[in-house]
């Protein structure tokens, strides 16, 4: 089985705090994706990985940056965390593109609230 | 522009009901997932369907593939409470998308004891 695990559940911080989410997939897939969730918004992409080193903006990276220094692990970084980046954050990895399977596995969310 | 128009949003029935959760576009996709997600978790990933047409069934739930690719239906039969979630479908392999999915915003299911 897939598993992708994200460092935190629940995460409280600050307004100008910088915060980092992690996540770790253990099946060698090539791409990772950072996702957020909001009531009637749904899930938007912010930024995906398809190797080592390798990422590009999804449809809301601003305010956001992320981190793959290893395969398995991918970071989301909130440079200076704002109220309007409370969400719900969900990590998702997937094969390549080109093994024709598209589908995600996603981790359990981690619940970011900024005060 | 929303790529995946799911319906309805919301559906709310008793236990035992039939429902279906219709998926539509106006984009052609080489493959399908539907996922359920409860509150405070990830989605799970329940089926994948990549061939025009094809029907799939897990237990109570049966997933169909539209001819054309661009549609999809979930169907429960004999809702039960353990059904209720949040159910998403997914989209891959749109000619511009390259390994990202395109998803739909979702139709939280609520089935009553």
């Amino acid at each position: 089985d897939v598993k992708v695990t994200q460092s935190s559940r629940y995460l409280v911080k600050r307004t100008g705090e910088k915060v980092f989410l992690e996540c770790v997939q253990d099946m060698d897939h090539e791409n990772m994706f950072w996702y957020r969730q909001d009531p009637g918004l749904g899930l938007r992409l912010i930024y995906f990985s398809y190797d080592v080193k390798m990422k590009e903006k999804g449809d809301i990276p601003e305010g956001y940056s992320v981190s793959r220094e290893k395969k398995e692990r991918f970071s989301l970084i909130l440079e200076s965390a704002s109220t309007n980046q409370t969400s719900m954050y969900l990590c998702a990895s997937s094969l390549s593109g080109t093994s024709g399977s598209y589908e995600q596995y996603f981790g359990p969310g981690t619940r970011l609230t900024v005060t | 522009t929303q790529l995946l128009e799911q319906s309805p949003q919301f559906l709310s029935i008793q236990e035992g009901e039939n429902l279906t959760v219709y998926c539509n576009s106006s984009s052609v996709f080489s493959s399908l997932q539907w996922y359920r997600q409860e509150p405070g978790e990830g989605p799970v990933l329940l089926v994948t369907v990549v061939t025009g047409g094809e029907v799939k069934k897990l237990k109570r739930l049966t997933f169909q593939f539209g001819d054309a690719r661009k549609d999809s239906s979930l169907h429960i039969t004999a809702a039960q409470p353990g059904d209720t979630g949040l159910y998403l479908c997914a989209g891959g392999g749109r000619e511009t998308s390259g390994s990202r999915l395109t998803f739909g915003e979702g139709t939280q299911l609520t089935v009553n004891p």
